[in-house]
Order: structure tokens, then C-alpha cells, then sequence
């Protein structure tokens, strides 16, 4: 199974609006990492928490670590079409880097 | 222009054939990576490679095959005995990890195969 899980599957706003994205995972971990898939194209990283981190920020990116509830979320403000693709957390599970299935953000103008 | 490649874009294989995915990186990461991403899924490990000469497996790795001849250089070979070789290929690389922490990983653009 996967270490880390994001919900929702799916996400569809307008232009303008703040997207949130969830991501749970099961065993603790050091840092966790977010990234961003546009449509047939490789990831880009888009920014890591540490786990003594609770908030980060990066431009119109805020992310939020919960040890205790062993969830993160995703942030984004003011959304822009250019916005849309599939977003991804990445935790640690042994020797390995584990993604999970992703969130597919959709922004409509 | 730094950045970490793959080839071809699009590959198209028939049943029984043996091919080759080119992925170069000239970022002087030590780790590198290669994943398999189905449609709706997240990315699944097939090999990773921490060194050159030396590379272990992922959760996936039954039909595929590595090599790390090179630093630069990570080509995953997907063989006959992979049943259902379409898929996107991804590879990625790193730094190495450093005080039990992970590190960012850069994606090459993908590789797109089609079992015909």
C-alpha cells in the first residue's frame, strides 16, 4: 500500500479561488515532499517539510505538517489556470521514496 | 543548461521485444531513479541506483533490467518478461541521502511505451 494518500482525487475550481490538497501517511517520517505533474510530463518538486516543521511557505504555496495525525496539506492560493495538473506527496517507507496517487487539480478561467 | 534527459519520447514495442530507455543526467547527482507510472496512478519504483556499478531494486522490478556504467547514465532495459510493458517511464535523480533525510528528486520528461 501506499505510504502517503492524497485526497481528493479530484479537484475543479475557478480561477481565483484557493485550492487545498490532503495527504496522510502511516509510519513516521523525516521530511515530506510535495510535487507537481503537468499532463504527460515529468514531476517538478515543489517543496519539502521537515517533520519539526509545522509551516512553509513558497509564493502562493503554504504547506502544513501534522506529525500527530501523520497528515500534511497543500495550499494554493489564489488559483490560476496555468495551475492545473496532478499534485503528489512523497514519503519516506524504509529505503525508498514512496509517492502517492496524486490530487488532479483542474482550474477553470 | 543542467537538467536530466530521457529518450525517446515515444517508443512503440512489439510482443517479444526487448528495448531500451535512454535517461542522462548532467546535475552530478550521485542517486538516480527509475519509475513506472500507469494511468491514475501514483509512481511505482522499478530500480534505484546509489552508485555507480551498483543499483538495487525497487517493488516492481520483475522484466526489467539496469545498468550503471556511468555517473551520468541510468538505461532501463524493459525485457519479454515484463507482461504489460505500456506505461509512462520516468527518471529521476538525486543527491544522496544525507542524515537519514531524502533530498528533492529532478524528473527527465518521460517516456511514453506502447505495446503494439
Amino acid at each position: 500500500s501506499q505510504q502517503g494518500e492524497e485526497d481528493p482525487q479530484a479537484l475543479s475550481i475557478q480561477e481565483g479561488e484557493n485550492a487545498t490538497m490532503n495527504c496522510s501517511y502511516k509510519t513516521s517520517i523525516n521530511n515530506l515532499q510535495w510535487y507537481r505533474q503537468n499532463s504527460g510530463r515529468g514531476l517538478v518538486h515543489l517543496i519539502l517539510i521537515r517533520s519539526n516543521e509545522r509551516e512553509k511557505h513558497s509564493g502562493r504555496l503554504r504547506v502544513t505538517l501534522d506529525t500527530s495525525k501523520k497528515s500534511s496539506s497543500l495550499l494554493i492560493t489564489a488559483s490560476r489556470a496555468a495551475d492545473t495538473a496532478s499534485y503528489f506527496c512523497a514519503t519516506e517507507r524504509g529505503n525508498k521514496l514512496v509517492f502517492g496517487a496524486g490530487t488532479i487539480l483542474r482550474v477553470k478561467s | 543548461d543542467g537538467g536530466i534527459t530521457q529518450s525517446p519520447k515515444y517508443l512503440f514495442r512489439k510482443e517479444g521485444q526487448n528495448v531500451t530507455l535512454s535517461c542522462e543526467q548532467n546535475l552530478n547527482h550521485d542517486a538516480m531513479y527509475w519509475y513506472r507510472q500507469d494511468p491514475g496512478q501514483g509512481l511505482r519504483l522499478i530500480y534505484y541506483s546509489q552508485i555507480v556499478n551498483d543499483f538495487q531494486k525497487g517493488d516492481i522490478a520483475e522484466g526489467y533490467s539496469v545498468s550503471r556504467e556511468k555517473k551520468e547514465s541510468f538505461p532501463l532495459t524493459v525485457t519479454s518478461a515484463q507482461k504489460n510493458p505500456t506505461a509512462f517511464y520516468l527518471c529521476a535523480s538525486s543527491v544522496l541521502r544525507t542524515g537519514g533525510e531524502w533530498n528533492e528528486q529532478f524528473f527527465g520528461p518521460g517516456t511514453r511505451l506502447t505495446v503494439l
